[in-house]
């Protein structure tokens, strides 16, 4: 699976949107871009994920540029509860499993 | 609330013992994952199973095993513990492998080694 790179920490005022980074250059044209997030030690919660177009959800949206080789993952009204550790992974959905490989993340702290 | 729930929540024990911990998947979901979380390493995939087969394998080490059963449920035995299986193991399951399904974690457990 190819390598994502995310800023260690991001800071965001509560109500404005919170936008993460994630560069994945050397992504291949069969795998997804994945944001999973981890607030304080729980299980790890599905975010969105998208192959090639924006894709859009109750909790996010995801824009990936056209030669998907980074991606941007928006909240678009950071709360309080949004503080937690963001993990953008890119991963082929295949018949060898599909288990995620997680880097180090940002981690987002939404201030008052 | 993701449906997966893992028992127990807090296990301590000491070097050298052997522990199982416990896995239910979502109601409907094939497939389970097991990930290990530790300061060092950071969330570690371990192994996957579906419908009671092994699928894929991550870094396990040689002494943890686990298994899928026919109700589905899975376990994870970690034997000859050292200090340093000291970790969060968490449970995921998904509907099915093959798609770009996502996946439920469970709220872990917690493993002290003493």
């Amino acid at each position: 699976d190819a390598k994502t790179t995310q800023p260690t920490s991001m800071d965001c005022a509560e109500g404005r949107a919170a936008n993460l980074p994630c560069n994945h250059s050397t992504i291949s044209g069969n795998e997804y871009v994945y944001w999973y997030r981890q607030i304080h030690s729980q299980g790890p919660q599905y975010i969105i994920h998208g192959l090639k177009n924006n894709e859009t959800n109750e909790m996010a949206s995801l824009i990936i540029t056209e030669d998907r080789k980074s991606s941007t993952l928006i909240l678009p009204h950071a709360t309080l509860r949004d503080t937690a550790v963001y993990y953008c992974i890119v991963r082929v959905d295949n018949n060898a499993g599909n288990m995620l490989t997680f880097g180090g993340g940002t981690r987002l702290m939404v201030k008052p | 609330d993701s449906g997966v729930t893992q028992t127990p929540k807090h296990l301590i024990t000491a070097t050298g013992q052997r522990v199982t911990l416990r896995c239910s998947p979502r109601s409907g979901d094939l497939s389970v994952y097991w990930y290990q979380q530790s300061l060092d390493q950071g969330l570690q995939f371990l192994i996957q199973y579906y419908n009671g087969e092994e699928r894929a394998k991550g870094n396990i080490l040689e002494r943890f095993s686990a298994q899928q059963f026919p109700d589905l449920h899975s376990e994870l035995n970690l034997s000859s513990l050292e200090l340093g299986d000291s970790a969060l193991y968490f449970c995921a399951s998904s509907v099915d492998f093959q798609t770009g399904d996502e996946q439920f974690f469970g709220p872990g457990t917690r493993l002290t080694v003493l």
